[in-house]
């Protein structure tokens, strides 16, 4: 398995509050993603990088801000959590940097979060 | 990227072989078949993907026709480990790419 670490693995939440999940990769992947996962709609890309510094919007970004100031951590904010923001959240990655023709997609283990 | 088709459940008895069926009739020439599989509350996995050529690995073997418009997943000898929902997913080569998953099969087990 890709070594691809999430945290927290669970957090419960109240609504207003900011939350920050982080996604750390040992494997010098690229590019980075930010997903969530609902009953009803498979997974939506939040966010995604492409590089240090380097991020661009998904399709559900409103309320979602990101980071990334090094390879290996990608972080995830919710500036004021919102009971719609009750999800689970994947991290991805892909992508080497000398090729960049590796495409696969490596999912982490997920955060578990609940705004209450 | 191409829409893809699957069943939405399958069984397979435990040891037998599992043959997942997907059909992308839309599929594009520089366009790659994935599968992954997710396990219940578990982030998805990554099992195998083509372009036009069949291809095994330790997991799975990925069967694909010759006009590329439908391919099986073939788990060799299914465990209750490998109790999941199964994914296929097409997708173009380059950069970044979102990957979009459909509902998938859910393929159960029995002992």
């Amino acid at each position: 398995d890709a070594g691809i670490t999430q945290s927290p693995r669970h957090k419960v939440t109240e609504t207003g509050t900011p939350v920050t999940l982080r996604c750390h990769q040992t494997e010098n992947h690229r590019y980075m993603y930010w997903y969530r996962q609902d009953p009803g709609h498979g997974l939506r890309l939040i966010h995604y990088s492409y590089g240090v510094k380097d991020t661009d919007k998904g399709e559900v970004s409103d309320g979602y801000s990101v980071s990334r100031s090094k390879t290996e951590d990608f972080l995830l904010t919710l500036e004021s959590a919102t009971s719609s923001q009750t999800s689970v959240y994947f991290c991805a990655i892909s992508g080497g940097w000398a090729s960049g023709r590796e495409e696969t997609q490596y999912f982490g283990p997920g955060t578990r979060l609940l705004v209450l | 990227d191409a829409k893809t088709t699957q069943p939405p459940s399958m069984d397979c008895a435990e040891g037998r072989a599992a043959n997942l069926p997907c059909n992308h009739s839309t599929i594009s020439g520089n366009e790659y078949v994935y599968w992954y599989r997710q396990i219940h509350s578990q982030g998805p996995q990554y099992i195998i993907h083509g372009l036009k050529n069949n291809e095994t690995n330790e997991m799975a073997s990925l069967i694909i026709t010759e006009d590329r418009k439908s391919s099986t997943l073939i788990l060799p000898h299914a465990t209750l480990r490998d109790t999941a929902v199964y994914y296929c997913i097409v997708r173009a080569s380059g950069g970044y790419q979102k990957v979009t998953f459909g509902t998938g099969t859910k393929l159960q087990v029995i002992p």
